[in-house]
């Protein structure tokens, strides 16, 4: 039972770069989210997806994109990295109308 | 707007003594509130709710709405206990879940 399962766990990206995080569940949940992780600032919401065919931005949109392919993938972009995105990324996924939520592993990015 | 306060970046405590992880929230309406943990290594996982009024791993936390606190207690720590805490408020549609900045329990022996 795999849970929640991001890819790529580490990464590093010169400043720029564009790349993809990818996320997939496999517990049938409606809702999905993204979080950065900072020292000192705690777990910080950059998107989520309520429902399938719906995003909204969280606390910290810019310079992220997301799409959710189906209900299954929540995918994470950034189009044009920075220094300040340097970070662990967090995916996570929830029933509709619950805050249990199951975390993946995470994606450790570097931009230089 | 919402918010979650934990003021200790890190806690250390020798084991068997009492523990008490500080937590406190800002929410206009009725609060949903969890704590959270994240052990070395592994990913973060849900710990308690304030709804469920249950004991997880000798844990308990109690909802205070007069002074808007969601503290963590422990009567006696484990070394297992080593880890990073996160507490967190529900609220605001979408099952959006707002994360305090995390406090580091450290048992030492």
């Amino acid at each position: 039972n795999a849970g929640v399962t991001q890819t790529p766990k580490f990464q590093v990206l010169k400043t720029g770069q564009s790349m993809t995080l990818q996320c997939a569940q496999d517990m049938n949940h409606n809702s999905m989210y993204w979080y950065r992780q900072d020292p000192g600032m705690g777990l910080r919401l950059i998107y989520y997806s309520a429902s399938e065919g719906t995003t909204d931005k969280g606390e910290v949109p810019n310079g992220y994109n997301v799409s959710r392919l189906n209900k299954r993938e929540f995918s994470l972009r950034l189009e044009s990295a920075a220094p300040s995105q340097t970070s662990v990324y967090f995916c996570a996924s929830s029933r509709q109308g619950a805050y249990g939520y199951t975390f993946g592993s995470g994606t450790r990015l570097t931009v230089v | 707007a919402q918010r979650v306060t934990q003021p200790e970046k890190l806690l250390s405590v020798f084991k068997g003594a009492p523990v008490e992880l500080k937590c406190n929230y800002s929410y206009s309406g009725s609060p949903e509130l969890f704590w959270y943990v994240q052990y070395s290594r592994q990913r973060l996982q849900l710990l308690l709710r304030h709804i469920s009024r249950e004991s997880i791993k000798g844990f308990t936390a109690d909802l205070n709405k007069g002074e808007t606190s969601f503290h963590l207690k422990k009567p006696f720590a484990q070394e297992e206990d080593s880890a990073m805490y996160y507490c967190a408020l529900g609220g605001g549609g979408g099952n959006k879940l707002t994360f305090g900045t995390g406090t580091q329990l450290k048992v030492e022996l």
